[in-house]
């Protein structure tokens, strides 16, 4: 059963730094693209960040380019985002999502999601 | 970037209604479109993919039809574990964008 758990969530101050975490399981991760994609409260989708299967490749929506990295470990099957220079607009739950391989890009399974709280 | 607008962005229904939620697209993305359900609390889940072809697992009541920059999902006799909001999502460019959500309500 594919399983994605992201944590490393919480409250930081404007400007601050934080990493969030998200622990695969269940499937080949190093096969496969990852994503991360937020939802501020009350609000819909946005998509943040993707990585190749490799990390190779990285891509990231404007709002966060300079200020967000996303990696990976395969030897820890863990996919990361480094957040800094963090703002109060960048408060939201934050998911991880698996792409799936074939001609439709898509995210076919979602962790739960990590809250992180940009407040002073 | 390109933009996604989806109509209406709420809606109130009946269980057994036929539902259809639009998703445009601010230029063509073939059939690069995606639709994913999302229940209050919880991370988002796969309906639709590549416009219409139903995600493995998904009820055949959910369908989606369109290609270029106009797209529809249908649900066909709602349920009660159907109330929930609806987003599509394009993958063609290399930054993918969501719709803005749609939330079917309960009548």
């Amino acid at each position: 059963e594919v399983q994605l758990v992201e944590s490393g969530g919480g409250l930081v101050q404007p400007g601050g730094s934080l990493r969030l975490s998200c622990a695969a399981s269940g499937f080949s991760f190093s096969d496969y693209g990852m994503t991360w994609v937020r939802q501020a409260p009350g609000k819909g989708l946005e998509w943040v960040s993707a990585t190749s299967a490799s990390g190779a490749t990285t891509y990231y929506a404007e709002s966060v380019k300079g200020r967000f990295t996303i990696s990976r470990d395969s030897s820890k099957n863990t996919l990361y985002l480094e957040m800094s220079s963090l703002r109060d607009d960048d408060t939201a739950v934050y998911y991880c999502a698996k792409q799936s391989k074939g001609v439709w890009p898509r995210l076919d399974y979602w962790g739960q999601g990590t809250l992180v709280t940009v407040s002073s | 970037d390109i933009q996604m607008t989806q109509s209406p962005s709420s809606l109130s229904a009946s269980g057994g209604d036929r539902l259809n939620i639009t998703c445009r697209a601010s230029q063509s993305v073939g059939s690069f479109l995606n639709w994913y359900q999302q229940r209050p609390g919880r991370g988002p889940k796969l309906l639709i993919y590549g416009a219409s072809n139903l995600q493995s697992g998904v009820p055949s009541r959910f369908s989606g039809s369109g290609s270029g920059t106009d797209f529809t999902l249908t649900i066909s006799g709602l349920q009660p574990e159907d109330f929930a909001t609806y987003y599509c999502q394009q993958s063609y460019s290399a930054t993918w964008t969501f719709g803005q959500g749609t939330k079917v309500e309960i009548k």
